[in-house]
């Protein structure tokens, strides 16, 4: 099965500008999708298809996807931000197709 | 606005079975596709099920096929999750979550229920 592979965690300090990558083979030729999950809570998609952000996500966040790792960039970091990130893509290669997420990362904000 | 109400969870004995369910409100639910996904205790996600929005396609994570199933009835809102010999590792909160766009394979799920817990245990 397909695999996605994030670091474990990443740390930022206030104002700076966090990278959270999310590695799989030729994840480039697919459709990334980014969660934001809180302690206690259900998680909430900050970026979908690579790069579109739903409505009411700040602009601060942005994604990118290219060859074998996609990029989620969250800009301005602010103490509300920290939290653990999960990427997603739909594994349509095997004989049973369906959702993978990555390992997820956790953000801390120094 | 969207809203979830997952219910069901609770403690079960391995071997057992438990069904849960999830409310939709809030938005044309003949339309979407809907997915179950679930979290272990202290761990990541993992993806579950997804069921199209007439439910004539089904997909099911390789950990649960052939002990979970995935329904739902459009004229109630509401979307099912049958599990059966269920084992300790099934313990989790399952979340039930709404595809996000109308294509099952693109825009991921959003938004998401609260999640209902279901503990594995003797």
């Amino acid at each position: 099965s397909y695999v996605l592979t994030q670091p474990p965690s990443v740390s930022v300090a206030p104002g700076q500008t966090a990278r959270i990558t999310c590695g799989g083979n030729n994840i480039g030729s697919k459709s990334v999708h980014w969660y934001q999950q809180k302690p206690g809570q259900a998680p909430v998609l900050v970026v979908y298809d690579d790069s579109d952000r739903p409505s009411g996500i700040p602009e601060r966040f942005s994604g990118s996807n290219s060859g074998n790792t996609a990029t989620l960039t969250i800009s301005k970091v602010e103490a509300g931000d920290e939290a653990d990130y999960y990427c997603q893509v739909w594994d349509s290669s095997s004989d049973h197709p369906g959702y993978v997420f990555g390992t997820g990362t956790k953000v801390t904000v120094l | 606005q969207v809203q979830l109400v997952e219910s069901g969870g609770g403690v079960v004995q391995p071997g057992r079975s438990l069904g849960l369910s999830c409310a939709a409100s809030g938005f044309t639910f003949i339309t979407y596709a809907m997915h179950w996904v679930r979290q272990a205790p202290g761990k990541g996600l993992e993806w579950v099920a997804v069921i199209s929005n007439d439910g004539s396609n089904k997909y099911t994570a390789d950990s649960v096929k052939g002990r979970f199933t995935i329904s739902r009835d459009n004229s109630k809102n509401t979307l099912y999750l049958q599990m059966t010999s269920l084992r300790a590792e099934d313990t989790a909160v399952y979340y039930c979550a709404k595809a996000n766009l109308k294509v099952i394979s693109r825009g991921g799920v959003d938004p998401w229920g609260q999640g209902t817990l279901v503990t594995v245990s003797s």
